[in-house]
């Protein structure tokens, strides 16, 4: 089955506690890309990766990492969490990055 | 970016009756998407309607694109309870780095 997978669903943890969302797509995209969805801000991406090795900063990236050592993986890292980053995190994974994407369940992060 | 506007932002109906939804976008693009979001859930692609095209359908979903007024519409016909979601446009161009998703129509189907 054709599926993006993230993980964990749901986390709480305290500020400054350094903190990896993982991300693995199962279909050969070449083009992966995480969001954050806020209330009455839309979905915002945060970094997107054209390939392996390439990755690039979306419209918010302050605050986040990202790798894309393989092509099937794409976690999403956050060094020193503060208050301001508790949101509903996606990732995304697409042929290019303007064909159908395929978003993962989503994880929400709390940071306390 | 949030480059695409969509409305209405909430939308209710009863079961039963047809939704219509609108997305306005900026630039000039290759296709236009619409995804469907249960609450807290990722979003899920629905449709893709290229730029040389008119009209699309699929199942109980017709899509409309008018290149020249840079707008789309979602027609969801015989609404059922099991549609209430949120539901998304996103303008794919060759040029851009991403999919410019809109704001989002929240769609209540009242049994």
């Amino acid at each position: 089955e054709a599926q993006v997978t993230q993980n964990p669903r749901y986390l709480i943890t305290v500020t400054g506690k350094k903190l990896t969302v993982t991300c693995s797509q199962n279909m050969n995209h070449e083009y992966m890309s995480w969001y954050r969805q806020d209330p009455g801000l839309g979905l915002r991406q945060i970094y997107y990766s054209m390939n392996v090795e390439v990755t690039d900063k979306g419209d918010v990236p302050e605050g986040y990492k990202v790798s894309r050592k393989e092509k099937r993986n794409f976690p999403l890292i956050l060094e020193s969490p503060s208050p301001n980053q508790t949101s509903l995190y996606f990732c995304a994974s697409s042929h290019t990055q303007n064909t159908e994407a395929f978003f993962g369940q989503g994880t929400r992060l709390t940071v306390v | 970016s949030q480059q695409g506007e969509e409305d209405p932002q909430a939308l209710s109906i009863q079961e039963g009756e047809n939704a219509t939804m609108n997305c306005s976008y900026k630039t000039s693009i290759n296709n236009l998407q619409w995804y469907r979001q249960n609450s807290g859930r990722g979003l899920v692609h629905l449709i893709l309607i290229r730029s040389n095209e008119r009209e699309k359908h699929s199942g109980r979903l017709r899509v409309t694109l008018d290149t020249s007024k840079k707008s789309s519409s979602l027609l969801i016909t015989a609404s059922r309870a099991a549609d209430t979601a949120s539901y998304f446009c996103a303008s794919g161009a060759r040029s851009a780095r991403q999919l410019t998703f809109g704001s989002g129509t929240q769609l209540t189907v009242l049994p």
